[in-house]
C-alpha cells in the first residue's frame, strides 16, 4: 500500500529565503509525481507534474526533483514571497489515476 | 471561465438528511473524481469515473452514491448524513493522453457540516 509522507509539517520563514519541502513515498513503482498548492478555504492548484522518466521540472521559482529509487521528491522554492504562503501537497498515482496524497506542508512566509 | 465547478460551496444540514453535491468540468476531460478532506486536512480519494463508468470506489459507505450523467458531470448524493461526514469534498477531473496520466484539476470544494 502506497504511503506518502511530507516533512516538515509546517514551516515559517522570512521573505526572500530559499526553501525545500520534502516528500517521500513507500512504493517506488510510480509513473509520475505531482505537487499541488492549497490556499486556505480553496481547492488545489497543480504546480508541477514530474513523469517517472524525468528527474526534475521547473516552473518559475519552483523546481521539483524526483528520485524514484529512494522514494523521494523535493520542491524547491527560490526567493520566497508572502504570496507563497499555502499548504503544499505532493501526490503519486496508484492504479488508474488514483492519487494518494501526502500529509502536506503548511508554509508561512512573513514579510 | 471556471474549469471545474462545484455547487453548493457550503452545505449545513442535520443528521439523517439526504443531500447532493454537483460537479461540472468544461475541460473536455474523460475522468472525474470525488475526494474527501477531513478535519486534519488529509485528502483521500472516494470515487473515480472514466467515460461515465465507475473505476474506483475506495471502500466508501454505500450511503454515498456518485452519478455521472455525462462525461462533464459527476454528482455525489449522500443518504442519511452522519456527523462524521462533515468534511470538505473536492471534485477533480483529468484526461489521459499518449498513454500518460495527466494532471488533475480540482474544483473549489464543498464544505459540508452535519449538525
Amino acid at each position: 500500500k502506497q504511503e506518502v509522507t511530507q516533512i516538515p509539517a509546517a514551516l515559517s520563514v522570512p521573505e526572500g529565503e530559499n526553501l525545500v519541502l520534502n516528500c517521500s513515498f513507500t512504493d517506488s513503482a510510480i509513473y509520475n509525481l505531482q505537487w499541488f498548492r492549497q490556499d486556505p478555504g480553496k481547492g488545489l492548484t497543480s504546480l508541477l507534474l514530474i513523469q517517472s522518466s524525468q528527474r526534475e521540472q521547473t516552473s518559475g521559482r519552483l523546481n521539483a526533483s524526483l528520485d524514484k529509487s529512494s522514494g523521494r521528491s523535493t520542491l524547491y522554492i527560490a526567493a520566497s514571497q508572502p504570496g507563497d504562503s499555502a499548504t503544499y501537497l505532493c501526490a503519486v498515482p496508484t492504479g488508474f489515476q488514483k492519487l494518494v496524497f501526502g500529509t502536506g506542508t503548511r508554509l508561512l512566509v512573513s514579510p | 471561465d471556471t474549469a471545474v465547478s462545484q455547487t453548493p460551496k457550503y452545505l449545513v444540514t442535520q443528521m439523517g438528511n439526504d443531500k447532493s453535491i454537483k460537479c461540472e468540468q468544461n475541460l473536455g476531460h474523460d475522468t472525474m473524481y470525488w475526494y474527501k478532506q477531513d478535519s486534519k486536512k488529509f485528502l483521500k480519494i472516494m470515487f473515480s469515473y472514466n467515460n461515465k463508468e465507475l473505476i474506483i470506489n475506495e471502500t466508501v459507505p454505500n450511503r454515498f452514491s456518485p452519478k455521472s450523467p455525462d462525461k462533464a458531470h459527476l454528482n455525489l448524493h449522500i443518504n442519511s448524513l452522519e456527523l462524521g461526514d462533515s468534511a470538505v469534498y473536492f471534485c477533480a477531473s483529468s484526461t489521459r493522453s499518449s498513454g500518460r496520466e495527466e494532471t488533475q484539476y480540482f474544483g473549489p470544494g464543498t464544505r459540508l457540516l452535519v449538525l
